[in-house]
C-alpha cells in the first residue's frame, strides 16, 4: 500500500536542463515536503507547502522551485539543472504541525551530467 | 539555527551484538522527537514518536528513551540482525511548525 509515490527512482538529466520531479501522496494531507539528501549533511529542506497554492521556503531554495495545484500532487521543479543538484531527493508528507511524523517517499536519485 | 546530531555516524557490528546511538537536539521549545529507520532503496519508515520526557518506547528489538531536558535521545537495538541494517535518522519538531530539523544519521552494518 504505496502512500507517497515519486515518479522516478533514477533521473539522468544535462546540465541546463528544466527538471520536474513528481511526488503523488493518497492520505489527504495537508503539508508535502521536498528534501535532498547528501553525504554526510543528512536531509535539508528545498521547499514545503502547508496548503494547495502555498509554499514555503525551506533551507536551500536556491536554484528550485515548485508548485502544488492539487491537494495531493507537490512538484519540484529545477529551473536549469546544475552538477551541484546531482543528489537523492525524497518528498514527505504530514497530516498537521509538530508531532505527526512525516510520510515518505521512496527518493529519486538525479544525476546532472 | 538549530542543530541536530546523531553519533556514531556509522558503525559495524557482529550479528546479536547490542548497538546504541545518540541524537543530540536543542532542549528548548521542543515538541517532538522522530526516530526513522532508512533502508537502502526504500522510503525512510517511521519507528518511533517521542514527546514527554523520560518516554522510552519499545518495537521489537528496537527501543528509545528521551531526556527532553539535557536534549537527547538514545535508540537501542538488542540482539542486532543482518536486516536492521539501516541508516538511522532522528528528526526533531518545536510547537507549532509544520518542517522538521533531521539529524545526519547513524549508519548500521550489520555483519553475518
Amino acid at each position: 500500500d504505496v502512500k507517497v509515490t515519486q515518479s522516478s527512482r533514477y533521473l539522468v538529466k544535462r546540465t541546463g536542463e528544466k527538471v520536474f520531479l513528481e511526488c503523488v501522496q493518497d492520505m489527504d494531507h495537508e503539508n508535502m515536503f521536498w528534501y535532498r539528501q547528501d553525504p554526510g549533511l543528512g536531509l535539508r529542506l528545498i521547499y514545503f507547502s502547508y496548503d494547495v497554492k502555498m509554499k514555503e521556503k525551506g533551507d536551500i531554495p536556491e536554484g528550485y522551485s515548485v508548485s502544488r495545484e492539487k491537494k495531493e500532487r507537490f512538484s519540484l521543479i529545477l529551473e536549469s539543472a546544475s552538477t551541484n543538484q546531482t543528489s537523492m531527493y525524497l518528498c514527505a508528507s504530514s497530516l498537521g504541525r509538530g508531532g505527526d511524523g512525516y510520510t515518505f517517499g521512496s527518493g529519486t536519485r538525479l544525476t546532472v551530467v | 539555527i538549530l542543530n541536530v546530531e546523531q553519533s556514531p555516524q556509522s558503525l559495524h557490528v557482529q550479528e546479536g551484538d547490542s548497538t546504541n546511538f545518540t541524537c543530540s537536539f536543542p532542549s528548548s521549545n521542543f515538541y517532538a522527537l522522530h526516530w526513522y529507520r532508512w533502508e537502502t532503496a526504500k522510503s525512510p519508515e517511521a519507528l518511533f514518536v517521542m514527546t514527554l520526557n523520560g518516554d522510552e518506547k519499545k518495537k521489537g528489538q528496537i527501543s528509545a528513551t528521551l531526556n527532553t531536558k539535557e536534549g537527547y535521545s538514545y535508540l537501542y537495538i538488542k540482539g542486532s540482525q543482518p536486516e536492521d541494517s539501516a541508516t538511522y535518522l532522528c528528526a526533531f519538531s518545536t510547537s507549532g511548525t509544520y518542517k522538521y530539523i533531521f539529524g545526519t544519521g547513524t549508519r548500521l552494518k550489520v555483519l553475518a
